[in-house]
């Protein structure tokens, strides 16, 4: 049973740049979560998609977008790259069976880093 | 609004030893879920243990255990007899109705345990 799989593992950018991350979830999940993780803190939850749309959004700017494919995985896209965005990207996954809160199992993470 | 705080951000013990991590939560919903995360050095967050607000038994799963009081909302984690493959970074998080799915993390406790 494959877990969630992110890719690519590291990344290197300047400043301005754009940069695109990508996440498949567990199989048999339907939901993605991204959570942004600067270095010696918990991780900050970016936002989530479900069927398609974003459902939750945490208070990061607009810079931040992604998307979710018919097959449940998910993009995050940085737009105008701050050295500030530097951090271990997460992406975690879970099935939506209609309770408040699912268990989310997580990836091992892309780490950007902007220089 | 919710927030999660672990005071200790970092603990140091000698193999064997019994080590509890401290987990103190604030929502002002009714019906929330608690979880622990472990983190090694390779970066992903590994699942340990969900919990609702309305359980309020302690688990046991080996050498962890998990005290749940929502009186003094806290949900404290326990290892007995240590080992260095313990050493890890371990996260609590919280999510409650408002929040959706959206996980907040508390700012976590480095252990180091030593042989």
């Amino acid at each position: 049973d494959a877990g969630v799989t992110q890719s690519p593992t590291h990344l290197i950018k300047t400043r301005g740049q754009q940069v695109t991350l990508r996440c498949s979830p567990k199989s048999g999940h339907d939901t993605v979560s991204w959570y942004q993780q600067a270095l010696g803190q918990g991780p900050q939850f970016i936002f989530q998609y479900y069927e398609e749309e974003e459902r939750q959004r945490g208070n990061f700017p607009d810079r931040f977008s992604g998307h979710q494919f018919p097959n449940y995985s998910s993009e995050l896209n940085v737009n105008a790259l701050l050295l500030g965005d530097s951090a271990l990207y997460l992406c975690a996954s879970s099935f939506r069976s209609g309770a408040s809160t699912d268990t989310q199992y997580f990836g091992p993470g892309t780490r950007l880093t902007v220089l | 609004a919710q927030k999660v705080t672990q005071a200790q951000t970092e603990i140091s013990v000698v193999e064997k030893e019994d080590v509890t991590l401290d987990c103190v939560y604030e929502t002002r919903d009714t019906t929330y879920y608690l979880f622990w995360y472990k983190q090694p050095p390779s970066g992903e967050l590994v699942f340990l243990i969900r919990r609702n607000s309305f359980d309020e038994q302690n688990e046991i799963s080996g050498r962890y255990s998990w005290n749940f009081q929502k009186s003094t909302s806290s949900f404290n984690f326990t290892i007995t007899a240590s080992q260095v493959v313990d050493s890890a970074v371990y996260f609590c998080a919280l999510s409650d109705n408002n929040a959706g799915n959206m996980l907040t993390f508390g700012g976590g406790t480095r252990l180091m345990v030593k042989p």
